[in-house]
């Protein structure tokens, strides 16, 4: 089965640095991607960790511990910009395709 | 980063008339087009797997026949929501990817609205 779990909302200050959670339980997991999406539009592409560890890109980082199904996005130096909501994505081989299979989304708010 | 275009961006329509929306991948070939729905405040939810010159895969509880999708080429993906009615109204994202890209990339979205 399929199966992930992201928190609902937080809230943030600018420059300050956020941490949102996810968990997963996915058969046939190949890797654990994070995208941002504003209201109403596409969700954009943040990060894809396949292995264990910490992938960093400028202010955004990803980390994911395979053996324990989680997975974190770090927002350094949060821009109001930033408030948006962030899916977790598990990606997973099923009926012959790679799937992508998305949490339900943390919609974070950045105030002053 | 490769780019995917939909179209068309919003649409509204009649109950009972057919929407055609359409995805295409401007600068790369896409051997395997998603498409997915997504109502307001929810995640986005997986509908069918299409690949090209076959018929495409439906995920559990979507009916097919509702909603129809092709893949005519390498680069031209199509959803068809048939016989639409005001349920049908949502969020409607394609995404595509090619075997060599670890990257899944999004059309823009399609707005449809039934009334």
């Amino acid at each position: 089965g399929q199966n992930i779990d992201q928190p609902t909302e937080m809230t943030a200050t600018e420059g300050a640095i956020v941490q949102i959670n996810c968990t997963y339980q996915t058969s046939g997991f190949n890797g654990l991607f994070w995208y941002q999406q504003h209201a109403g539009e596409a969700p954009t592409f943040l990060s894809y960790n396949v292995l264990d560890g910490l992938e960093e890109k400028g202010r955004f980082s990803s980390f994911l511990s395979r053996s324990k199904g989680y997975s974190y996005l770090l927002l350094k130096e949060l821009q109001m910009k930033d408030s948006a909501s962030y899916l977790c994505a598990s990606e997973a081989f099923s009926g012959g395709y790679n799937k992508l299979i998305f949490g339900a989304g943390t919609r974070l708010a950045v105030h002053p | 980063g490769a780019v995917v275009s939909q179209h068309p961006s919003w649409v509204i329509c009649k109950s009972g008339t057919s929407v055609k929306i359409e995805c295409r991948s401007l600068d790369f070939q896409a051997t395997t087009m998603f498409w997915y729905r997504q109502f307001p405040k929810q995640s986005l939810m997986l509908m069918a797997t299409s690949n090209e010159g076959s018929k495409a895969t439906y995920e559990q509880g979507v009916e097919k026949d509702k909603f129809l999708i092709n893949h005519a080429s390498l680069t031209l993906s199509t959803l068809t929501v048939t016989s639409a009615h005001p349920e049908d109204s949502s969020f409607y994202i394609c995404s595509a990817r090619t075997a060599a890209n670890t990257e899944a990339f999004f059309g823009q979205g399609t707005r449809l609205t039934v009334v």
